[in-house]
C-alpha cells in the first residue's frame, strides 16, 4: 500500500502562479523527499527533508513538514511552464531502507 | 559526471517470455533501487542491492529477481512474464550515508503481449 497519498491528484495553475502540493502519510518517518517525473521518464529528486526539520528552501521550492499531523506541502513558487510534471512524495522508515512512494500530483502549468 | 543509465529503453516481450533489464549506477555508488511503475498504481519498490548483496525486497513474486555485479551495476530479470508485468521500471542509485537521496535513471518500458 502507498505510505503517501498526494493531494490534490491534479492541479491546473496559470504562469507566474504558486502552485502547493499536500503529501500526507501514515506511519513515523525518517526522512520525506520531493520529486519530479516529467512525463514517462526518471524522477529527478527536489528536495529532502529530516524528520527533526520543519521547512527547507531550495530556490523556488519550499517544503514544510509538520510530524504531529503526519503531512507535508510542497511549495513552488512563480510557477513557469517547465514546471509541467508529476510530483511525488516519498518517505522511509528509520531501520527500513527502502522509499515509498506516494500517489503524485499532476502539475500543469497554463502558458 | 554521468548520471544513471538503464538499458534497454524498450522491450517488447510476449506472456511467459523472460525480461532481463540493465542498470548502471552513478559512479561511486554502491546502492541500486529498483521501482515498477505500472500505470495507475504509482511507483512501488521491488529491489535494493548494496554491495552485491540483495538488502531488502518489496511485495513482488519470486518471478522478480535480479543481481548486482562487483563494479555495482544491476540485472532485473523477470520471469514468466505476464500482462500485468508492463510497466516503466526504473532503476536508482545511492551513496550510502546520504540519507537515502536517491538518482534516477530515464527506465526501460517492459510491454507484455
Amino acid at each position: 500500500s502507498q505510505q503517501g497519498e498526494e493531494d490534490p491528484q491534479a492541479l491546473s495553475i496559470q504562469e507566474g502562479e504558486n502552485a502547493t502540493m499536500n503529501c500526507s502519510y501514515k506511519t513515523s518517518i525518517n526522512n520525506l523527499q520531493w520529486y519530479r517525473q516529467n512525463s514517462g521518464r526518471g524522477l529527478v529528486h527536489l528536495i529532502l527533508i529530516r524528520s527533526n526539520e520543519r521547512e527547507k528552501h531550495s530556490g523556488r521550492l519550499r517544503v514544510t513538514l509538520d510530524t504531529s499531523k503526519k503531512s507535508s506541502s510542497l511549495l513552488i513558487t512563480a510557477s513557469r511552464a517547465a514546471d509541467t510534471a508529476s510530483y511525488f512524495c516519498a518517505t522511509d522508515v528509520k531501520g527500513n531502507e527502502k522509499l515509498t512512494f506516494g500517489t503524485g500530483t499532476r502539475l500543469t502549468i497554463i502558458p | 559526471e554521468a548520471g544513471v543509465t538503464q538499458s534497454p529503453t524498450h522491450l517488447i516481450k510476449t506472456r511467459g517470455q523472460q525480461a532481463t533489464l540493465r542498470c548502471s549506477p552513478i559512479s561511486g555508488h554502491t546502492s541500486v533501487y529498483w521501482y515498477q511503475q505500472a500505470l495507475g498504481l504509482g511507483l512501488q519498490f521491488l529491489l535494493w542491492y548494496d554491495e552485491g548483496e540483495e538488502r531488502n525486497r518489496g511485495n513482488f513474486p519470486p518471478r522478480f529477481s535480479g543481481r548486482q555485479f562487483p563494479n555495482y551495476s544491476s540485472e532485473l530479470n523477470v520471469n514468466a512474464l505476464e500482462l500485468e508485468d508492463s510497466a516503466l521500471y526504473l532503476c536508482a542509485s545511492t551513496l550510502q550515508g546520504w540519507g537515502y537521496e536517491q538518482y534516477f535513471g530515464p527506465g526501460t518500458r517492459l510491454t507484455v503481449t
